[in-house]
């Protein structure tokens, strides 16, 4: 148990239409971070938030966004779906104001079919 | 910018046969290393992470991991697999401690034979 909980556990959506993934981190977690995971596939790093306000970001179009608010939880949009989009969608956090041993907790994912 | 590549995307081992899987890296500055491992359906959870303090890191469940700057390999291993080590596993590399943002390689299955 990890304290990252993911929501919905699986998704189904056609070409085009717009879909929000939310992700709830542990308390004091400042940090959340989002890949994408195609089947057969490593993560891949999406995008991260820090205090609300993005942080890095890795090769995915503008489309992708996301959302981090005050409670620890956060979003994931994604808009004008396509079928490559199909894939686990992952978030992480962790509390980067602690020890230097602290490490980021994955969720479980939700896995998003786009047909 | 930095990349990891496993050899092998499966690997089958009898029942209480050592373990081995490869993860070789690549990074312009002093990486961060992790294993993680991936059971059916669910996130991921992380074996071990080397972050220069020893280059043979101790993980749960078993795993251990010798990290080999001349060879840019980070091979984790386990002494005698047992049936429950069954899964996906991960091998990651970053390149900002206080800030993984993680670039994975592409992970290898792991069959226990009985």
């Amino acid at each position: 148990e990890t304290g990252v909980t993911q929501s919905p556990t699986h998704l189904i959506k056609t070409r085009g239409q717009q879909v929000t993934l939310r992700c709830s981190s542990q308390s004091g977690h400042n940090t959340v971070s989002w890949y994408q995971q195609a089947l057969g596939q490593g993560p891949q790093f999406i995008f991260q938030y820090y205090r609300e306000e993005e942080n890095g970001r890795g090769n995915f179009p503008p489309r992708f966004s996301g959302l981090q608010f005050p409670n620890y939880s956060s979003e994931l949009n994604v808009n004008a779906l396509e079928l490559d989009d199909s894939a686990l969608y992952l978030c992480a956090s962790r509390d980067t104001s602690g020890s230097s041993t602290d490490t980021q907790y994955f969720g479980p994912g939700t896995r998003l079919t786009v047909l | 910018a930095q990349s990891v590549t496993q050899l092998g995307s499966h690997v089958s081992v009898s029942e209480g046969a050592l373990v081995l899987l490869r993860c070789n890296y690549s990074s312009s500055v002093p990486p961060y290393l992790f294993w993680y491992v991936q059971y059916p359906n669910q996130g991921l959870q992380l074996l071990l992470k080397y972050t220069s303090a020893a280059t043979l890191v101790k993980g749960i469940n078993g795993f251990e991991a010798e990290f080999k700057k001349s060879e840019t390999s980070f091979h984790l291993t386990k002494p005698s697999a047992h049936m429950s080590d069954a899964a996906e596993y991960f091998c990651a590399v970053s390149v900002n401690f206080g800030n993984e943002k993680l670039t994975f390689g592409t992970g290898t299955r792991l069959t226990i034979i009985p």
